[in-house]
């Protein structure tokens, strides 16, 4: 049972133009919510988080905004470049800095030069 | 800075074998983790540890073994290897309080490719 879900698997972009990743989650009790982008045959990085007291977080070219009313965020991308390219992984906890976080099954962003 | 250290980077099982899967962190981090990837279905959660002495179960934990008895190191044991666990092992660690895990997240190591045949 899938408690966070990314329905999108894959999605094109041209360069310079905006991305837009996609999650929702079912577990009300979430709190914390996290973006990880992965290259192949390298583990996850971090790359933005939000709490559930706010409803956008900001950093550089990332933007994610929270919905918990729709228990929906999403990841903003702006202006897309080539070395985007990854794929991203959206993340829940239930308590910060806790040890259960649970993952999404991923979205594959191509950039297209 | 090494940060997350995975060894061995890949290993052929036969099934029934045991083995270790090595995982250690050099930035003091109290939490880490184990997770496994599969196709289709994201990372999920093997067995994390709160601190050196302290470990339990996540949403996979069958199969495995892990102890924790110092702060850098977090191996994780299988203990009779399944084709069932054939998958990618992530190690991750966290600094574990508020404005650590939120600024920074987890610190993941590069993975072990495990295939058990």
């Amino acid at each position: 049972d899938q408690q966070v879900k990314q329905n999108s698997p894959s999605l094109s972009v041209q360069e310079g133009r905006i991305s837009i990743l996609n999650c929702d989650y079912t577990n009300s009790m979430f709190d914390y919510f996290l973006w990880y982008k992965k290259y192949p045959a390298e583990g996850p990085t971090f790359l933005i988080s939000i709490s559930s007291i706010k409803d956008k977080n900001e950093d550089g070219r990332f933007t994610v905004f929270l919905n918990k009313s729709a228990k929906h965020l999403s990841l903003h991308i702006v202006p897309s470049q080539p070395g985007d390219s990854a794929v991203y992984f959206c993340a829940a906890s239930a308590k910060s800095g806790a040890n259960n976080l649970f993952f999404g099954t991923g979205t594959r962003l191509t950039v297209i030069p | 800075n090494a940060g997350v250290t995975q060894t061995p980077k890949f290993q052929v099982l036969k099934t029934g074998q045991s083995m270790t899967l090595q995982c250690a962190q050099d930035m003091n981090h109290e939490y880490m983790s184990w997770y496994r990837q599969d196709p289709g279905m994201g990372l999920r959660l093997i067995h994390y540890s709160v601190g050196a002495g302290i470990t339990d179960q996540g949403e996979v934990p069958n199969g495995y073994n892990v102890s924790r008895s110092t702060t850098e190191d977090f191996p994780l044991r299988l203990l009779s290897a399944a084709p069932s666990q054939t998958s990618v092992y992530f190690c991750a660690s966290s600094g574990g309080q508020d404005s650590l895990f939120f600024n920074y997240g987890y610190t993941f190591g590069s993975g072990t490719r495990l295939t058990v045949v």
